[in-house]
């Protein structure tokens, strides 16, 4: 069973900051945070990934809080192409290699 | 930039049919996944592969399914005998590491399979 919780969906207009929050209370010491992108009839897109604090890359930035129970996707100034669903991630165990996706939050952008 | 390529992009056959998807991961990746998304329905795990064998498998994942990696480049997911309710769009995936240990997931763009 996928072990963290997301809104179900979300709206956005062009230009604006985009802030999806995961829940994720039972994360263990060596589990990492990933978030994937997926737009329809196409397989899932990694965007981010970290483990603590706040991890930045040139498509968005991941913000942890120490207790990491938590964690926050932003996308800054989205326009109609970022609408898609995306996912967060707990590797849950660390010595798993699979990836139990949730339902996920779809992001609507609108012009 | 290297990806992972599925094919048949998209494949139609008869209940109790058997067939074969195939996956060409990204070459220097060790770990492999099957994972299927039924439509409207979220992405579920099948399967992954490591050392030429099954490292986890879910509840999905039974008899009727198999992997295997034939050769240097391949990997595909064979089902034995087609039920209605293996329609859905299977992803292929690959990655160089553990996921979860700094390890990035990689997916193809699916293959769709329509069991009538």
């Amino acid at each position: 069973l996928a072990k963290t919780t997301q809104p179900i969906s979300m709206d956005s207009y062009e230009g604006q900051e985009v802030n999806i929050t995961c829940s994720h209370n039972n994360i263990a010491t060596n589990d990492y945070i990933t978030w994937y992108q997926q737009f329809p009839s196409q397989g899932p897109r990694f965007i981010i990934q970290g483990y603590k604090t706040k991890v930045t890359n040139e498509v968005a930035s991941l913000f942890i809080p120490a207790d990491r129970k938590s964690s926050t996707l932003s996308l800054p100034r989205v326009s109609l192409s970022d609408t898609a669903v995306y996912y967060c991630l707990v590797d849950y165990g660390g010595a798993t290699n699979k990836l139990i996706f949730g339902t996920g939050t779809l992001l609507a952008v609108q012009p | 930039e290297p990806e992972v390529t599925q094919t048949p992009s998209h494949q139609v056959t008869q209940m109790g049919q058997e067939v074969i998807l195939r996956c060409v991961p990204i070459s220097n990746h060790l770990y492999f996944y099957w994972y299927r998304q039924i439509l409207g329905q979220k992405v579920e795990f099948l399967v992954s592969f490591y050392n030429n064998e099954i490292s986890e498998k879910s509840e999905i994942f039974d008899d009727q399914f198999s992997v295997e990696r034939p050769d240097g480049s391949n990997f595909t997911l064979k089902i034995r005998s087609t039920k209605l309710e293996d329609s859905a769009m299977y992803f292929c995936a690959s990655s160089e590491d553990e996921q979860g240990n700094t390890g990035e997931l990689f997916f193809g763009e699916g293959s769709r399979l329509t069991v009538l």
